[in-house]
């Protein structure tokens, strides 16, 4: 079973801010936050991930919660192309698959 | 980054008729790739654990004669879905490991008619 709980649907106005929280409160000492999602009838696209200190890339920031209980993915100028279906995912470093919850449905409208 | 081919994007075959899948590891090699499958509406359900040379593990519920899969090389994992029905039509990804986030193909759409 997937280790994290995520709102099942979230909207936002285009060009603010998109945060979308994610609950993870097992969450072990070695266990990486990954955060992927899904753009109708395609394939999972990596945005994000980390372990225990504020990540940013060129697509998104990822905010964990100094008990790493939590976290938060931030798409800072959100676009209409950014409509999906966000999921946060828990993984231990040493690999294996990725057990994918019932994510949150992004909705970003004009 | 790393790049994950899955062929075909779409297919459309007969009740009783088996179907390919392939899936491909472009720019690195993988010891394992991952097979799930997604009905309408709801979430990745991992169906197998592919690994190069040895037997596939397959899920709890998920036959594994019906859904044979084959990775006989580093770059090449695939899945044949035997003697298909048209409740076998779903959305069939794969994914790859590597070192950092795995990444995923772009899927293949199989509907049963």
């Amino acid at each position: 079973d997937a280790k994290t709980t995520q709102p099942t649907s979230m909207d936002c106005a285009e060009g603010r801010a998109a945060n979308l929280p994610c609950n993870h409160s097992t969450i072990s000492g070695n266990e990486y936050v990954y955060w992927y999602r899904q753009i109708h009838s395609q394939g999972p696209q990596y945005i994000i991930h980390g372990l225990k200190n504020n990540e940013t890339n060129e697509m998104a920031s990822l905010i964990i919660t100094e008990d790493r209980k939590s976290s938060t993915l931030i798409l800072p100028h959100a676009t209409l192309r950014d409509t999906a279906v966000y999921y946060c995912i828990v993984r231990a470093p040493e690999g294996g698959n990725l057990i994918f919850g019932k994510g949150t449905k992004l909705s970003v409208k004009p | 980054g790393a790049v994950v081919s899955q062929h075909p994007s779409w297919v459309i075959c007969k009740s009783g008729t088996s179907v390919k899948i392939e899936c491909r590891s472009l720019d690195f090699q993988a010891t394992t790739m991952f097979w799930y499958r997604q009905f309408p509406k709801q979430s990745l359900m991992l169906m197998a654990t592919s690994n190069e040379g040895s037997k596939a593990t397959y899920e709890q519920g998920v036959e594994k004669d019906k859904f044979l899969i084959n990775h006989a090389s580093l770059t090449l994992s695939t899945l044949t879905v035997t003697s298909a029905h048209p409740e076998d039509s779903s959305f069939y990804i794969c994914s790859a490991t590597r070192q950092g986030a795995p990444p995923f193909g772009s899927g293949t759409r199989l509907t049963v008619v």
